[in-house]
C-alpha cells in the first residue's frame, strides 16, 4: 500500500507487502533529514537518514528518498513484517533543531 | 554501553507542584534537547542546548525550565506554569553542532493527577 496524502495518519498492509511513508518538510535549507521508528511507550529509533545532497538512500529493508524540488520525504520499507508496525516520524534539521513532523502509524496485517 | 537514560519513567503530579525531570547521557554528546509527545502527535522541541552552561528555547518553552551545568546532564522542570503538562516527555542528544546521529532517551510519562 502507498501513502499519498501528505497528512495521512495511518497505514496498513498486509505481511510481506512493500510500504511506503509519506512526508512533506517545511523548510527548503533543511540539509539533513532522517526517518524514526517509535513503538508504543518507547523512544524514537533511528532508522536511516539522508543528507540533501542525495536522493536516495538505501539501508536494510529500508531505502529513503528524498525530493528537493517539492520538499518531499519518503520511506520505503520492502517486505513488510509484524514488527515493523509502528508510528514512523520524518524529521529535519532546520536552524541547529531537529523538526519532527506528524507521523505516520504503520499497521501490518498478518 | 553508552545511552541516554531518563528517570523516571513514570511520574506523577499534583496541580500546582514543580516537578523536574532527569536526562543524563554518557555518550560525551555537546547537545542535547528535551521534547514533549502528546497522543497521537509528533514532537515538539522545548529546550535545547548545545554546549555546558547554554540553553535555547525551543517552540512551546512556556512553563518549562532547564539547566546545563554538566555536559552529561539536562533537567527539565515543568512549572506550575504549565497548564497542561500530561505527555510524554523525551530527551536527545547529539555530538555535535552538525545535528547527526540523535540519540533518544526512554522517555517519562507524566500525570498530573
Amino acid at each position: 500500500g502507498e501513502n499519498v496524502g501528505l497528512h495521512l495518519p495511518t497505514l496498513s498492509v498486509q505481511e510481506g507487502d512493500n510500504s511506503i511513508i509519506n512526508c512533506a518538510y517545511s523548510n527548503s535549507a533543511s540539509d539533513y533529514f532522517i526517518w524514526y521508528k517509535q513503538e508504543s511507550g518507547k523512544g524514537p529509533q533511528f532508522i536511516i537518514d539522508i543528507r540533501s545532497n542525495m536522493d536516495k538512500r538505501q539501508g536494510q529493508r529500508v531505502t529513503v528518498l528524498l525530493n528537493k524540488t517539492v520538499k518531499h520525504l519518503s520511506l520505503q520499507i520492502a517486505a513488510t513484517q509484524p514488527g515493523d508496525s509502528a508510528v514512523y516520524f520524518c524529521a529535519e534539521t532546520s536552524g541547529g533543531k531537529l523538526i519532527f513532523g506528524q507521523g505516520t502509524e504503520l499497521s501490518v496485517k498478518p | 554501553d553508552g545511552g541516554i537514560t531518563q528517570s523516571p519513567k513514570y511520574l506523577f503530579r499534583k496541580e500546582g507542584q514543580n516537578v523536574t525531570l532527569s536526562c543524563e547521557q554518557n555518550l560525551n554528546h555537546d547537545a542535547m534537547y528535551w521534547y514533549r509527545q502528546d497522543p497521537g502527535q509528533g514532537l515538539r522541541l522545548i529546550y535545547y542546548s548545545q554546549i555546558v552552561n547554554d540553553f535555547q528555547k525551543g517552540d512551546i518553552a512556556e512553563g518549562y525550565s532547564v539547566s546545563r551545568e554538566k555536559k552529561e546532564s539536562f533537567p527539565l522542570t515543568v512549572t506550575s506554569a504549565q497548564k497542561n503538562p500530561t505527555a510524554f516527555y523525551l530527551c536527545a542528544s547529539t555530538p555535535n553542532r552538525d545535528r547527526d546521529g540523535y540519540t533518544f532517551g526512554s522517555g517519562t510519562r507524566l500525570t498530573v493527577v
